[in-house]
């Protein structure tokens, strides 16, 4: 049992580049989400899944996209690569909404440069 | 708008002594809370959650206490070791969304 597992775990990008940031569980849990962490700051909501086929965004989508074709994986895709997107990006899982644990991977720390 | 805050970025205690992490929210809609905890380089893990309909819930050293009213909420850890010293981040939820503050940095010192 691997819970959530991110790759890569680290990343540089030049600005205009895309990557996609993969996030998989095997936990066979329906909601995911994608946070991002800035130096000195809480996580931000960047999307959310709330089962396969079902995506929406959360509080900082701009310059993101993502989708949701399995229950196990949910891929965080960057278009045109800024460096506002610096940051470390975690992706998270949980058995159900609103109040239940979620359980984070270990991060992908993104320079774009 | 920042709908969770943690005033304090950073917390120093004794070891053995306790530790009171503060958070306080503005969204009246929130119905769970819940505590995280991160240490360097990983990803966060839960601590402990209390509902909105309670003023408190505890589990082992940790316990949490909601004030509706003040829209404040506290996280007691006692007593504090050395092993609790990371940054510890409260959160918010309402349907399917989880708002985070911005995080605490406790050191516990031996």
């Amino acid at each position: 049992n691997a819970g959530v597992t991110q790759t890569p775990k680290f990343r540089i990008l030049k600005i205009g580049q895309s990557m996609t940031l993969q996030c998989a569980q095997d936990m066979n849990h329906n909601y995911m989400y994608w946070y991002r962490q800035d130096p000195g700051m809480g996580l931000k909501l960047i999307y959310y899944s709330v089962g396969a086929g079902i995506t929406d965004k959360g509080e900082v989508p701009n310059g993101y996209n993502v989708s949701r074709s399995t229950t196990e994986d949910f891929p965080l895709r960057l278009e045109l690569a800024a460096p506002s997107q610096t940051s470390v990006y975690f992706c998270a899982s949980s058995p159900r909404s609103s109040g239940y644990e979620q359980y984070f991977g270990p991060g992908t720390r993104l320079t774009v440069t | 708008d920042q709908q969770v805050k943690q005033n304090s970025p950073s917390l120093s205690v004794q070891e053995g002594r306790i530790s009171i992490l503060n958070c306080d929210y503005t969204n009246s809609m929130f119905d769970y809370f819940l505590w995280y905890k991160k240490y360097p380089a990983e990803g966060p893990t839960f601590l402990i959650s209390i509902s909105s309909i309670k003023d408190k819930n505890e589990d082992g050293r940790f316990t949490v206490f909601l004030n509706k009213s003040a829209k404040h909420l506290s996280l007691h850890i006692v007593p504090s070791q050395p092993g609790d010293s990371a940054v510890y981040f409260c959160a918010a939820s309402v349907r399917d969304k989880v708002i985070f503050g911005p995080g605490t940095s406790l050191s516990v010192i031996p």
